[in-house]
C-alpha cells in the first residue's frame, strides 16, 4: 500500500522568502502526487498535480512542485512567500485504480507560519 | 453545479447516539470516499466506493458503517458514537479512483461528548 511522509510539522517563514516543503512517497509503481492547502476552518484546495509527463509542475498561487523519482519525492516550492500563504498543506499519493491502491492516501501535513 | 454537499455542518453528540452524515454529489461520480481529519493526523481514509452497490474499508474503518444504494449518495453512519470519533469528517468522490483529482465537500465537524 502506498504512503507519504511529510517530515517537517511546522515550518514559519519570513515573507518574501522562498519556500520549500517536502514530501515523500513510498508506492512500488507509478505514483500519482498532489499538493492541497488548508486555510484555518476551510476545507481542501487542490494546488497542483502530478500524473506523467515534465516532472516539474506548476500549480497555483505561484506553486511549483518537483517529481524525483530517485528520491521517492515530490517537495513543494514558491520563490517567495505572501502573509496568505500560511495554512496547512498536505502531500498525498495514490495508485492505479486496482484494489486499494486507486485511493488518495495523505501525509500528516505540514503547518506554515508566515512572519511579516 | 453543487458539487460534493456535506450535512450537516456542526453536530454534537452524546456517547452512544446515532446519526447519519450525508453526502451527495451531482457530478456522475462512480467513486466516492469518507476521511477524518485530526490534528497530526492529516486525513485518513474510512470507507470508500467504487460504484452502487459497491463499498470497502479504509485505514480507520471501526465504529462506521456506510451504504450506496445510489450514484449520487454516500452516507456514513455512527451506529453508538463515542469521543474518539469526535473529528471534522471530509467527503470526496471523483470519476474513479487513482489519476483523478477527487472533489471534496466542505467538512463536517462532529462532537461527541
Amino acid at each position: 500500500a502506498q504512503s507519504v511522509t511529510q517530515p517537517d510539522i511546522h515550518i514559519t517563514v519570513s515573507e518574501g522568502a522562498s519556500l520549500e516543503l517536502r514530501c515523500n512517497y513510498s508506492y512500488g509503481a507509478t505514483p500519482y502526487l498532489f499538493w492541497y492547502v488548508q486555510s484555518p476552518g476551510q476545507g481542501l484546495q487542490l494546488l497542483l498535480k502530478y500524473f506523467s509527463g515534465d516532472t516539474l509542475v506548476q500549480g497555483i498561487k505561484g506553486f511549483e512542485a518537483e517529481f524525483k523519482r530517485s528520491q521517492s519525492s515530490f517537495n513543494l516550492r514558491k520563490p517567495s512567500v505572501h502573509w496568505s500563504d500560511a495554512a496547512e498543506y498536505f502531500c498525498a499519493v495514490s495508485g492505479d485504480y486496482g484494489g486499494s491502491q486507486g485511493n488518495l492516501i495523505f501525509g500528516k501535513g505540514t503547518k506554515l507560519s508566515v512572519k511579516p | 453545479n453543487a458539487g460534493v454537499t456535506q450535512t450537516p455542518k456542526f453536530q454534537v453528540l452524546k456517547t452512544g447516539q446515532s446519526m447519519t452524515l450525508q453526502c451527495a454529489q451531482d457530478m456522475n461520480h462512480e467513486y466516492m470516499s469518507w476521511y477524518r481529519q485530526d490534528p497530526g493526523m492529516g486525513l485518513r481514509l474510512i470507507h470508500y466506493s467504487v460504484g452502487a452497490g459497491i463499498t470497502d474499508q479504509g485505514e480507520v474503518p471501526n465504529g462506521y458503517n456506510v451504504s450506496r444504494s445510489t450514484t449520487e449518495d454516500f452516507p456514513l453512519r455512527l451506529l453508538s458514537a463515542a469521543p474518539s470519533q469526535t473529528s471534522v469528517y471530509f467527503c470526496a468522490s471523483s470519476f474513479r479512483p487513482g489519476a483523478n483529482v477527487l472533489t471534496f465537500g466542505a467538512g463536517s465537524r462532529l462532537t461527541v461528548l
